[in-house]
């Protein structure tokens, strides 16, 4: 059975840094084609992409986030952490964590964690 | 910038059958495959269907995908409605270096 679970902080202060982790299991993030990649959904509003990174450390970024995000990975602990920077916010919103499925020719997302709020208040 | 647009909302009785557009801004999905994700209230997205037209085992036939013949735009078509299917429905593809997602459709069984 394939989990992930997303954890880090329900709140943070404008122009801080959110860090969150997706600790995942079921699955290597080792292994050929497997990725991980990050979701966002502000309150009553569509999924945006954030980013993902392949097994082979290969990292993709939203174009208009790019510059305040980082993802990386720790294939030993079976973790993803995703980085952003200079919260604001309107960067309020449930963060999803999802397994990149390897098999795919091109990337989708199955399955997903249940998500974390993260809020941005001073 | 690639981008897939979706109507805001659609309703459909119990037993009907609905479809669900996704255009693609560049005009083609000819070589980008369309997944569709369900959101129920409160919950993480689930997979309906996946690479245009394939579905997930355990998820019901009544849910079908297709790409139409000039690849501009996808649809998810879901018949024999059940008041269980209502939810927010999400297509997604790929334009070679990043994720997309459409806006969301809310689909209400009434």
């Amino acid at each position: 059975q394939i989990t992930l679970k997303e954890s880090g902080p329900t709140l943070v202060k404008p122009k801080q840094t959110l860090t969150l982790t997706c600790t995942f299991s079921g699955f290597s993030l080792s292994s050929s084609g497997v990725g991980v990649g990050w979701i966002r959904q502000p309150p009553g509003k569509a999924l945006e992409w954030l980013a993902l990174i392949y097994w082979d450390d290969d990292k993709r970024y939203s174009p208009s986030l790019k510059s305040r995000l980082t993802i990386t990975k720790d294939t030993s602990k079976n973790e993803v952490v995703l980085t952003m920077t200079n919260m604001d916010p309107v960067d309020i919103g449930t963060y999803y964590c999802a397994r990149r499925v390897p098999t795919a020719h091109q990337p989708w997302f199955d399955p997903w964690g249940q998500g974390t709020l993260v809020t941005v208040s001073s | 910038n690639f981008m897939l647009t979706q109507p805001h909302s659609v309703s459909e009785s119990p037993g009907k059958t609905v479809t669900i557009s996704c255009t693609g801004s560049s005009g083609s999905l000819a070589n980008n495959y369309v997944q569709w994700y369900q959101q129920r209230p409160g919950s993480a997205p689930t997979t309906v269907i996946y690479e245009d037209n394939q579905r997930p085992s355990g998820v019901p036939d009544r849910f079908s995908g297709s790409v139409d013949s000039s690849s501009t735009s996808a649809s998810l078509i879901i018949s024999g409605l059940k008041t269980e299917d209502e939810a927010d429905y999400y297509c997604q593809s790929y334009d070679g270096s990043n994720v997309l997602f459409g806006g969301g459709t809310k689909l209400t069984v009434l």
